[in-house]
């Protein structure tokens, strides 16, 4: 069974703090894939790893795949209340597989 | 252009009645996923449906639970006899190909969030 482990699993901060949640897997995946969810919504999906070492950026979120492609990282610069939710990853195969989550809540 | 589209949003059943949860996934789509979340907590895969065909039930509890996917109209999670533990959110996702297809997105509906009294 592949295993996707999140942490931390709550994060609270204050807004224009810095923010990291991390993502670590027992086994490798085709690719990883983080998403938001906001309270009563769906997920949505904010970026797709797939290389070992690879970084994206998007605007204020960086995403890190590490060199084993086991793990992962969001970094959130200058956190906003808006980029309050549920954040969660997912490793690809023939279905997703989902973490538990952190829930970052940013205050203003 | 629509969404995922699932209905209703909420549902509220009595003990021992059955649920049925409604999922149209985007055009051009033939990949179904259906999870659940209970509150604060991540997405627990249950079901993987192709049109007509059950890909992976590896998480749907063996008992009351059924999908389908046919081939006109909707794909269908079925909870017969509910209980109170079923009360959780139930998410429906889409795609155009497996997952395992490098960059292929799922995208999820709203999700119905079924509560047992």
């Amino acid at each position: 069974t592949q295993l996707l482990e999140q942490s931390p699993q709550f994060l609270s901060i204050q807004e224009g703090e810095n923010l990291t949640v991390y993502c670590n897997s027992s086994s490798v995946f085709s690719s990883l894939q983080w998403y938001r969810q906001e309270p009563g919504e769906g997920p949505v999906l904010l970026v797709t790893v797939v290389t070992g070492g690879e970084v994206k950026k998007l605007k204020r979120l960086t995403f890190q795949f590490g060199d084993a492609r086991k793990d992962s990282s969001l970094h959130i610069t200058a956190a906003q209340p808006g980029d309050t939710g549920l954040y969660l990853c997912a490793g690809a195969d023939y279905k997703l597989s989902f973490g538990a989550g952190t829930t970052v809540t940013v205050r203003a | 252009n629509a969404g995922v589209m699932q209905n209703p949003r909420h549902l509220v059943r009595r003990r021992g009645q059955e649920a049925r949860l409604r999922c149209s996934p985007m055009k051009g789509h033939s990949h179904v996923y259906w999870y659940r979340q209970l509150p604060e907590e991540g997405l627990k895969f249950m079901v993987y449906l192709q049109k007509e065909n059950i890909i992976d039930e590896s998480g749907m509890p063996k008992e009351r639970f059924s999908a389908e996917f046919p081939k006109e109209g909707p794909s269908i999670l079925r909870i017969q006899q509910v209980v109170r533990g079923d009360s959780a959110a139930y998410f429906c996702a889409s795609s155009p190909l497996p997952p395992e297809t490098l960059n292929t997105e799922a995208f999820f509906g709203q999700g119905t969030r079924l509560t047992v009294v």
